[in-house]
């Protein structure tokens, strides 16, 4: 079945970068694409990023452009999200997902907590 | 980009129906197919229960149901149980450079 585990959370101080991972199994990894999705405490969801099945391209949202890095390694079936420059309101579980056909968010991970904090 | 408008809360006893909101604009909710509705209970992974507007994933109850009009999608769930307790979120992909949007969020709650 269909399995997604993230991995690299933890806590860090604001400024600093963490690198999270997305281990995936289950279903063939480079024909699909792959989300990032977070939820700050007590917020709701919140759409990270995207990157296609082939790399070809990458979409982030306002808040995090041009500080994170979304990129995947269909060789090792795993998705990462770099994340540098990290703030307080990056606090959040962060949560990986892949797409069904349509672009719709089929299967989920658990999440991994990140907390930005001094 | 805005997140796409939810109600923060509705309510329903056991059996009776509810409808949730989701209103975005032309460039999201209403310039596309591709609304999505996902439940969320606290701890767990979100969890698909409605995608291109209407349709139903396997193994998802056909008392969730979807619709839209306009710039507005809905979320319909019929014969409320306890178990759909829990925090729905819509999302839609957009026409901006950012390529989805979530609404806010709506807490269901059974009374």
């Amino acid at each position: 079945q269909v399995q997604l585990v993230e991995s690299g959370g933890g806590v860090v101080q604001p400024g600093t970068s963490l690198r999270l991972s997305c281990a995936a199994s289950g279903f063939t990894f480079s024909s699909y694409g792959m989300h990032w999705v977070r939820q700050a405490p007590g917020k709701g969801l919140e759409w990270v990023a995207v990157i296609w099945y082939d790399e070809t391209n990458t979409y982030y949202a306002d808040s995090v452009k041009g500080r994170f890095t979304i990129s995947r390694d269909n060789s090792k079936n795993t998705l990462y999200l770099q994340m540098n420059s990290l703030r307080a309101a990056d606090t959040a579980v962060y949560y990986c997902a892949r797409e069904g056909f349509g672009g719709e968010l089929l299967y989920w991970g658990q999440g991994t907590l990140v907390t930005v904090s001094s | 980009q805005s997140a796409l408008t939810q109600p923060a809360s509705v309510s329903g006893s056991p059996g009776q129906s509810i409808t949730i909101s989701c209103t975005g604009t032309s460039s999201d909710v209403g310039g596309y197919n591709y609304v999505s509705w996902y439940q969320h209970h606290p701890g767990k992974a979100p969890k698909l229960m409605i995608y291109d507007v209407s349709k139903r994933p396997s193994g998802v109850s056909n008392r969730f149901s979807g619709s839209k009009s306009g710039n507005t999608a809905s979320l319909t769930i019929s014969g409320l149980q306890a178990e759909d307790e829990a925090d729905y979120y819509c999302t839609s992909y957009t026409s901006s450079s950012t390529p989805r949007v979530f609404g806010g969020g709506t807490k269901l709650t059974v009374l």
